[in-house]
């Protein structure tokens, strides 16, 4: 079975600041790893994802995240934020093999871009 | 292109009565699945779907049903509805049931049981 642990529940952050949102993963094998957001209102959206490769992936919008495999963690970045990135944002994973497309999400981290 | 869709946006019920949660996509996914969430809990999976007349269960499958008798719908049915059942449902869809595809997100359905 895999956990997702979201470490900060609240991220408040000023306009034009960077953010960083942590996410450690427990799974006795292999993993995609996933980044959602979701807008206020609305259901969720893919943000990022890592399946293989460069451990460093980026979305359009300008957020990046890091797969790090010895410490189980992929943390999302954004350098600076803007109002519109007030959102949920929720980390999940899903070993490659596993029967049906079935996501383990984290519990979520709003955050609240401030002018 | 509709997307996920699902209805109703709002509901109130009182405990032990039933209802359907719709849930629709116009996208020919295979895959589909219903979450509920409820806060700092992220989402959790009660449902879901491979394909046409096959369904399984998630995480927290009592006091849910589905079925899936065509590609395009996969209604959730709340048998006898109580008090811990309040939460925000979202149905999801995918292309496949393999792991690296992306999954599209319904506006989801707030309800509420007293």
């Amino acid at each position: 079975a895999q956990s997702v642990t979201q470490l900060d529940s609240q991220v408040p952050v000023f306009e034009e600041a960077p953010v960083e949102l942590r996410c450690n993963y427990s799974s006795s094998v292999s993993v995609y790893l996933f980044w959602y957001v979701q807008y206020p209102n609305q259901g969720l959206q893919l943000l990022l994802k890592y399946l293989s490769g460069s451990t460093l992936v980026e979305s359009i919008n300008g957020f990046e995240a890091e797969f790090n495999k010895s410490q189980t963690s992929f943390h999302l970045r954004k350098p600076s934020v803007h109002i519109s990135d007030t959102a949920e944002y929720f980390c999940a994973v899903i070993p490659p093999k596993a029967a049906g497309n079935k996501l383990t999400f984290g519990g979520g981290t709003r955050v609240l871009v401030k002018p | 292109n509709a997307g996920v869709t699902q209805t109703p946006k709002f509901q109130v019920l009182k405990t032990g009565q039933s209802m359907t949660l719709q849930c629709a996509q116009d996208m020919n996914h295979e895959y589909m699945s219903w979450y509920r969430q409820d806060p700092g809990m992220g989402l959790r999976l009660i449902h879901y779907s491979v394909g046409a007349g096959i369904t399984d269960q998630g995480e927290v499958p009592n006091g849910y049903n589905v079925s899936r008798s065509t590609t395009e719908d996969f209604p959730l049915r709340l048998l006898s509805a109580a008090p811990s059942q309040t939460s925000v449902y979202f149905c999801a869809s995918s292309y496949t049931s393999s792991g690296h595809n992306e999954q599209f997100f319904g506006p989801g359905t707030r309800l509420t049981v007293l």
